[in-house]
């Protein structure tokens, strides 16, 4: 099945910095999302973004899905953006809706 | 992603009992998912519901007993549960097509004792 490879799995910053999040994916995709979990459990959806760039506020996210990487930019990280992140694939070819989710990354935002 | 409703929140079970989780969507999609979620693990696929009709069963032990009654309602029937069955149980919902964002419910937060 298709791989999906986050990096980095811990990232710990000061408020107001800004961040890069990085998913490498080992196959064609036909959907690729971003999600934020936070510490409540509750699963985020930040982006739908299979190709191409998207922002929304403070987030943006570019896929590049000819070279299998998708980053998730944060800027001016605020403490409410602590969680972990979840990149999430549906392979192309297989069935709609059958999402892997790669391992996160856990960030950490202190004040 | 406030449009899929789960219901309960927390669920606390003996191993003996017998329990069901719920979860409604009113976005017209007519394909229905259950992921579990293990503790600092992502989300694992469990079940796949297309127009109401079980299309994949991620080979999960038959203690887990999905139903799908109509086009907005997911079922899980627990029964006979482990410990290690505790996890957060999620739900979402998408089109039925390839390529169309899956939306989450907020999860019930299982624990068997």
């Amino acid at each position: 099945g298709i791989q999906v490879e986050q990096s980095p799995p811990d990232l710990i910053l000061q408020e107001g910095a800004n961040s890069t999040l990085r998913c490498n994916f080992s196959d064609s995709v036909n959907n690729l999302q971003w999600f934020h979990q936070n510490p409540w459990g509750q699963l985020i959806n930040l982006f739908y973004i299979p190709s191409g760039t998207k922002q929304n506020g403070r987030l943006s996210a570019t896929t590049v899905a000819t070279e299998r990487y998708s980053l998730l930019y944060i800027s001016s990280s605020q403490t409410t953006d602590s969680g972990v992140y979840f990149c999430a694939v549906e392979a192309g070819g297989t069935s709609y809706g059958k999402l892997t989710f790669g391992q996160g990354t856990i960030l950490t935002v202190h004040p | 992603d406030t449009e899929v409703t789960q219901t309960p929140k927390h669920l606390v079970m003996g191993m003996t009992n017998k329990k069901s989780l719920k979860c409604e969507q009113h976005m017209g999609h007519r394909a229905m998912y259950w992921y579990k979620q293990k503790a600092k693990k992502p989300p694992e696929l469990m079940f796949v519901y297309s127009y109401e009709k079980l299309s994949i069963n991620e080979s999960v032990p038959s203690r887990f007993s999905p139903e799908c009654p109509n086009s907005s309602l997911l079922n899980l029937h627990l029964h006979a549960l482990q410990p290690e069955d505790s996890a957060l149980y999620l739900c979402a919902s998408s089109q039925v097509r390839q390529g169309t964002p899956s939306h989450f419910g907020n999860g019930t937060r299982l624990t068997v004792t």
